[in-house]
């Protein structure tokens, strides 16, 4: 069974900085996804970034993007000129892959990070 | 398409009580989803389906629990003989494979159920 581990319940950073949250997971799995979910106040989730295990390069989305260690087992979000809108909880997800029909395409999540952006 | 939806928003029933969720997932993805998020702690799998065909169950999902996916379309989740420790919200999801691997799910907004 896979874990996801999120260590950091809540965090702050102020507008228009740099914050970085962090996520580490267990699996014997080699092939995978890994996602980063928001979550706003209004609690539907959104999907802000995603990672398969087998490309070495980070994932990036505009201000989103990750830093993916696969030997280490870790996957953190940074965030860049963090915006007030950015306030929510964030959950690190895990995926086990598809291919070959090895997936039944369940997300296994951390407990979140509550991130305040404060202006 | 206006996304997932799920129906109602929130839910009070009183302990003992039957209640049934709706969820319409995004037309064209054949694949939905049940988790039940608690405070404080990350989304829990409850069941899956592929099309109208039930494929896997969580031990969470205890027999008072059922779901059904007719037709491969909209789902229901039922839960019978509520008890307090059901109180949490239920969420939603659908999902297909893209042209481009896979996207990830897209959650609708969630029915908040609280049981007293």
């Amino acid at each position: 069974a896979q874990t996801v581990t999120q260590s950091q319940p809540e965090m702050s950073v102020q507008e228009a900085e740099t914050v970085t949250l962090s996520c580490t997971y267990d699996t014997s799995e080699s092939n995978y996804y890994l996602f980063w979910y928001k979550q706003p106040p209004s609690r539907q989730m959104i999907l802000v970034i995603r990672q398969e295990a087998y490309k070495q390069q980070n994932a990036t989305e505009n201000r989103f993007s990750v830093n993916f260690q696969k030997a280490a087992k870790s996957f953190s979000l940074k965030i860049s000129d963090s915006q007030l809108g950015d306030t929510a909880m964030y959950f690190c997800a895990f995926m086990k892959h598809g291919i070959g029909g090895g997936s039944n395409y369940k997300l296994t999540f951390g407990k979140g990070t509550l991130l305040t952006v404060n202006p | 398409d206006t996304g997932v939806s799920q129906d109602p928003r929130h839910k009070i029933t009183k302990r003992g009580q039957n209640v049934t969720f709706r969820c319409d997932p995004i037309s064209e993805h054949n694949r939905l989803y049940w988790y039940r998020q608690t405070l404080g702690q990350g989304p829990e799998f409850l069941t899956y389906f592929q099309n109208e065909a039930q494929l896997e169950k969580s031990r969470l999902l205890s027999d008072r629990f059922s779901a059904e996916r007719p037709k491969g379309s909209f789902s229901t989740l039922e839960i019978q003989r509520t008890e307090q420790g059901d109180s949490a919200m239920y969420l939603c999801a659908s999902s297909s494979e893209g042209t481009s691997g896979y996207r990830g799910y897209t959650f609708g907004s969630g029915t908040r159920l609280t049981v007293v």
